[in-house]
């Protein structure tokens, strides 16, 4: 079946640094890749997407490439700022099965400190 | 634009008892969706509904049930409570009712239910 594995936070950085979350799927057919983030005591929000190989997704500063030579959907930003703490999940949406589904990674929670 | 509500924000329960979370959205989707969060599980799957009178088991469906009253709205019912289902439950809708329409179409969440099962 499908799945989504991200890297355990929590991810701590000072502001200014540059970030990383590595994400790596598992799907049966040719996925779509989403990133979402999810701020303290809110639902979780849509931050990019990407459909096919080799797109790039961005949004907020934020970019992620589809690799699907390494399966990959790594989530970059070049200067987080403590307004970026959060959690953010990785999360694949497979064109088989119907593609009604969504299978989401644990999250990975950032911390960013002054 | 509300976008995806759900009631109650809170709640708690004895073992066995019963209740049924509410969603509804205004964002004219076909698909929604009910998911659990648990710390280091991240979202796993319980019911959805591809379509106004159609419902399917998710990864998670046992002690659960769902009725999609409508294409607004879309509940979520605990027949007798355990403490392995003290969560948070999120509802979530996107457009589209399978295939090539949905898979490219994100999620839109509400903000959650906090359920705690004594």
């Amino acid at each position: 079946g499908d799945s989504v594995t991200q890297m355990e936070g929590p991810v701590t950085l000072s502001e200014e640094a540059f970030l990383t979350i590595n994400c790596t799927y598992t799907a049966t057919g040719y996925p779509s890749l989403f990133w979402y983030v999810q701020y303290p005591g809110e639902g979780l929000q849509l931050l990019l997407k990407a459909t096919k190989a080799d797109d790039k997704g961005s949004n907020k500063g934020f970019e992620a490439t589809y690799r699907k030579e390494t399966t990959s959907f790594h989530l970059e930003k070049g200067s987080v700022q403590v307004s970026d703490s959060a959690v953010y999940f990785c999360a694949l949406s497979d064109r088989t099965g119907g593609g009604n589904k969504l299978t989401f990674g644990t999250g990975t929670q950032l911390k960013v400190e002054l | 634009n509300a976008g995806v509500t759900q009631t109650p924000k809170f709640q708690v329960l004895k073992t066995g008892q019963s209740m049924t979370l509410q969603c509804a959205q205004d964002m004219n989707h076909n698909s929604m969706y009910w998911y659990r969060q648990d710390p280091g599980m991240g979202l796993r799957l319980i019911y959805y509904s591809a379509s106004e009178g159609t419902t399917d088991k998710g990864e998670v469906p046992n002690g659960y049930n769902v009725s999609r009253l409508n294409k607004r709205e879309f509940s979520l019912r605990l027949e007798s409570a355990a403490p392995s289902q003290t969560s948070v439950y999120f509802c979530a809708s996107r457009t589209g009712t399978g295939g090539q329409s949905s898979y490219n179409s994100p999620l839109h969440f509400g903000n959650g239910t906090r359920l705690t099962v004594t």
